[in-house]
């Protein structure tokens, strides 16, 4: 696709459910990031993938959070037995590679925990 | 652990030159400094990034002093489009993470 696509853009679950949040890369990138923006506040880097090397996992807050890449391209984030403060929007980009200078966005997913 | 420190707001009349500083002393010699901007609702925006001389692109200027500690974007003529939350960072290239902080929130007013 032309840009960084991510679903569903809301999603509103109960307290404890699992929640899966998928982000389509832009086609031929192979740097995919994770990052969470809380409201009012800056972003969080959660995760990212490079390739088939072992992802870089140091943001995750806890290990509710988890998060795969198959095949090189879909990624799916998966936070299990939710918390009000899991609410947030989540926010992935893709680039190049790991080092390119430009990562695009896609709109973010806002997950709404009651 | 912040590496940049920016204002938290300014504003600018619409069709002057908006000029966002950012305060990076701590930088080292390898790092550039990249500037992304979030328009509400939206994901950030890459704007410009550079390392040592000043850079123009589309969107923005990008003006490093001689010393590196200090930088300022500059959007020659502000439209209300404008309007949003500029990021400075400073980030070493082939480091994937972009760290972001708090960053500036730019008001265009008409």
């Amino acid at each position: 696709g032309a840009g960084v696509s991510q679903s569903p853009s809301n999603k509103v679950t109960e307290k404890g459910k699992d929640v899966e949040l998928r982000c389509d890369p832009i086609s031929g990138h192979t740097a995919l990031y994770w990052y969470r923006q809380s409201l009012g506040q800056g972003l969080e880097f959660l995760i990212y993938f490079q390739g088939n090397s072992a992802p870089d996992k140091s943001g995750l807050p806890s290990d509710r959070f988890s998060a795969e890449r198959t095949g090189g391209s879909v990624s799916t984030l998966t936070i299990q037995r939710t918390q009000q403060e899991d609410s947030a929007v989540y926010l992935c980009a893709s680039s190049l590679y790991s080092g390119a200078r430009k990562a695009f966005f896609g709109q973010g997913t806002r997950l709404t925990v009651v | 652990d912040a590496k940049t420190t920016q204002p938290p707001s300014m504003d600018c009349a619409e069709g002057r030159a908006a000029n966002l500083p950012c305060n990076h002393s701590t930088i080292s010699g390898n790092e550039y400094v990249y500037w992304y901007r979030q328009i509400h609702s939206q994901g950030p925006q890459y704007i410009i990034h550079g390392l040592k001389n000043n850079e123009t692109n589309e969107m923005a200027s990008l003006i490093i002093t001689e010393d590196r500690k200090s930088s300022t974007l500059i959007l020659p003529h502000a439209t209300l489009r404008d309007t949003a939350v500029y990021y400075c960072i400073v980030r070493v290239e082939d480091n994937s993470k972009l760290t972001f902080g708090k960053g500036i929130t730019l008001s265009v007013r008409p």
